[in-house]
This record gives C-alpha cells, sequence and structure tokens, in this order.
C-alpha cells in the first residue's frame, strides 16, 4: 500500500518560514493537499492540488510538490499556526494520509 | 456556508453497534462524493469508507470492510455510516467529509464536520 511520510515534528521562530515534507513514492505523478488540525478541532484544508489556497486560507501558506517530496511552507509563521499538518495523496482509489507533523512556534 | 453536522456517536461495549449520521447543508448534497475519516485519540486520520454522487459505489478500508456500511438519503442531504461488531480499536473521533470539486483534479476533502466520539469499551 501507499505509504506517506511526514516529520513527527518541526520547530520554528515567529516571522521565520516553516517547511514540512512530506515524502512517497512517485508523488510528482500524484496531487498533494495539506489539512491544518488545531487541538481539539477538525482539519482544515490549507492546501489542495499540490499548491492551491483555499478561499479564506492566508498567503503564507504554500505548497510544491517534485519528485518524491511534497512540501508545505509558511512564510513569516504567526503563533496561530501551530498545529498538526497532515499531508494526503490519492493512490489507485485509495486515500493516504501522512502521519502527521506538530508544527511548533517558539 | 457549508455545513456538516454529526450525531450518534457515544459509549458501546465490544461486540455492539452504532448509527452514525451527518446532516449537510449549503451545497448540492447530491453532487458530491462523501467520505467518513476517523482519528483515534492521539493518533493519525483514516479514511473508513466512502461513497459515491449517486450512492452506487461505496469503499471501505480493511480495517472495517465487513462491519461498517455507509449510505446517504439524498432526500435528506444526510449520510450515515452504521458500525456493527465495534472493537475497542474502533474507538475514535468520526469525521464526515466532502470531497472537493469534482472537476478539479486530484483528491482533497474541503469541509470537515465537528466529528463524533465512538468509544468502544466494557
Amino acid at each position: 500500500s501507499y505509504e506517506l511520510t511526514q516529520p513527527p515534528s518541526v520547530s520554528v521562530s515567529p516571522g521565520q518560514t516553516a517547511s514540512i515534507t512530506c515524502s512517497g513514492d512517485k508523488w510528482g505523478d500524484k496531487y498533494a493537499c495539506w489539512y491544518q488540525q488545531k487541538p481539539g478541532q477538525s482539519p482544515v484544508l490549507v492546501i489542495y492540488q499540490d499548491s492551491k489556497r483555499p478561499s479564506g486560507i492566508p498567503e503564507r501558506f504554500s505548497g510544491s510538490n517534485s519528485g518524491n517530496t511534497a512540501t508545505l511552507t509558511i512564510s513569516g509563521t504567526q503563533a496561530m499556526d501551530e498545529a498538526d499538518y497532515y499531508c494526503q495523496a490519492w493512490d489507485t482509489s485509495t486515500v493516504v494520509f501522512g502521519g502527521g507533523t506538530k508544527l511548533t512556534v517558539l | 456556508e457549508v455545513q456538516l453536522l454529526e450525531s450518534g456517536g457515544g459509549l458501546v461495549q465490544p461486540g455492539g453497534s452504532l448509527r452514525l449520521s451527518c446532516a449537510a447543508s449549503g451545497f448540492t448534497f447530491s453532487s458530491y462524493a462523501m467520505s467518513w475519516v476517523r482519528q483515534a485519540p492521539g493518533k493519525g486520520l483514516e479514511r473508513v469508507s466512502a461513497i459515491s454522487r449517486s450512492g452506487g459505489s461505496t469503499y471501505y478500508a480493511d480495517s472495517v470492510k465487513g462491519r461498517f456500511t455507509i449510505s446517504r438519503d439524498i432526500s435528506k442531504n444526510t449520510l450515515y455510516l452504521q458500525m456493527n461488531s465495534l472493537r475497542a480499536e474502533d474507538t475514535a473521533v468520526y469525521y464526515c467529509a466532502k470531497k472537493g470539486d469534482s472537476s478539479s483534479a486530484g483528491y482533497y476533502f474541503d469541509y470537515w464536520g465537528q466529528g463524533t466520539l465512538v468509544t468502544v469499551s466494557s
């Protein structure tokens, strides 16, 4: 079965750029999306089709996908961005989630 | 405004049954595939079941195949998940999630409900 690998945790200082990676075989052949989940809340879509932002998502969120790695980038990270982030792919009719990355803003 | 409101969770003994419901509003329910995604305490996300726009096609994760049944009632704009033979490992928050625009490439969930907690314990 298809697997997506994320680092368990990433730390960033306020105002700096955070990058969260998601590794998977032949990622470039698939579309990546990303969800943000804050404690006690439902996931929120922040990036779809590799790099598109849904309405209402701040411009500081961006995404890219190349080779075997999809990346979520948060520019000018704010304290409110502290959350768990999950990547997700669609492979052979199956939705696959990465294990999640806890982003700490300190 | 799109809204997804789950209900039906609770405490159930191993081997028991529950039916989850998800009331949808703010969009044309019959035009979108829907899924149930669960999250065990402190764990990640797992899609357990999905249903096509018409209801004619369904998907189940191996972990729930043969025990869970997904369905939808277009007239009531409601998604269901019938869960039988529940196990301790089914303990999780269950979210209903709407598939993104069908005309868009890829597969993503653009709206999620608030979730309903299912606890399987004696």
